[in-house]
């Protein structure tokens, strides 16, 4: 049983780049939500795709943008970045668009220079 | 006041004592609550969940959980050095889809 993957697992990118990340969810899962864990803080709800559309989304700007496939998997990608977006970039899988339990796939370090 | 509040430690324990981590939501809306464990520089592992007023125990974990008080809390019991890690309190609430509310952690330290 295949749990939550993601790529790449550490990116280098300097500032007003764009960067693509990608998530597939567990096995059995439909739906992928994204989070951005600074150093030494809780994960950031970012949004929430499900159904192939976004759901639910948290308190960031325009910049950060996504996309879900219908074969499930999720795309993050964040526009002109800045040197406040680097983080662990973590997606989560669940079932239903709900807060139902989800599970984290390892994350990918992105550091903007 | 933040969402979800945890004190974020760290807290040290003796090996083979009681951990006891605590975290306080300020939403009285909230219905799904969650205890994710994760060590230095990995990712959210999910450990325990519980959606109804009372306790919830599974093997060294349990849960409480105390809508009232706006009050959720996780006993480790027998505390061993492989449980040190940060341990994080997350929130949810049925009507705003996945979104999980995090509290900041707290690091938990078990010492032998």
């Amino acid at each position: 049983d295949a749990g939550v993957t993601q790529s790449p697992t550490h990116l280098i990118k300097t500032r007003g780049q764009q960067v693509t990340l990608r998530c597939s969810p567990k096995s059995g899962h439909d739906t992928v939500s994204w989070y951005q864990q600074a150093l030494g803080q809780g994960p950031q709800f970012i949004f929430q795709y499900y159904e192939e559309e976004e759901r639910q989304r948290g308190n960031f700007p325009d910049r950060f943008s996504g996309h879900q496939f219908p074969n499930y998997s999720s795309e993050l990608n964040v526009n002109a970045l800045l040197l406040g977006d680097s983080a662990l970039y973590l997606c989560a899988s669940g079932a239903g668009g709900t807060t139902d339990t989800q599970y984290f796939g390892p994350g990918t370090r992105l550091t903007v220079l | 006041q933040k969402e979800v509040e945890q004190n974020s430690g760290p807290l040290s324990v003796p090996e083979g004592a009681i951990a006891s981590l605590n975290c306080t939501y300020s939403d009285r809306g909230s219905q799904s609550f969650f205890w994710y464990r994760q060590y230095s520089g990995k990712s959210p592992e999910l450990i325990m969940f519980i959606y109804s007023n009372g306790d919830k125990e599974d093997g060294r974990f349990t849960a409480q959980l105390n809508k009232a008080s706006q009050y959720v809390s996780l006993l480790i019991r027998d505390s061993q050095p492989s449980d040190s890690a940060t341990y994080l309190c997350a929130v949810g609430r049925d009507n705003q889809g996945g979104k999980l509310i995090f509290g900041q952690g707290t690091e938990l330290s078990v010492k032998p």
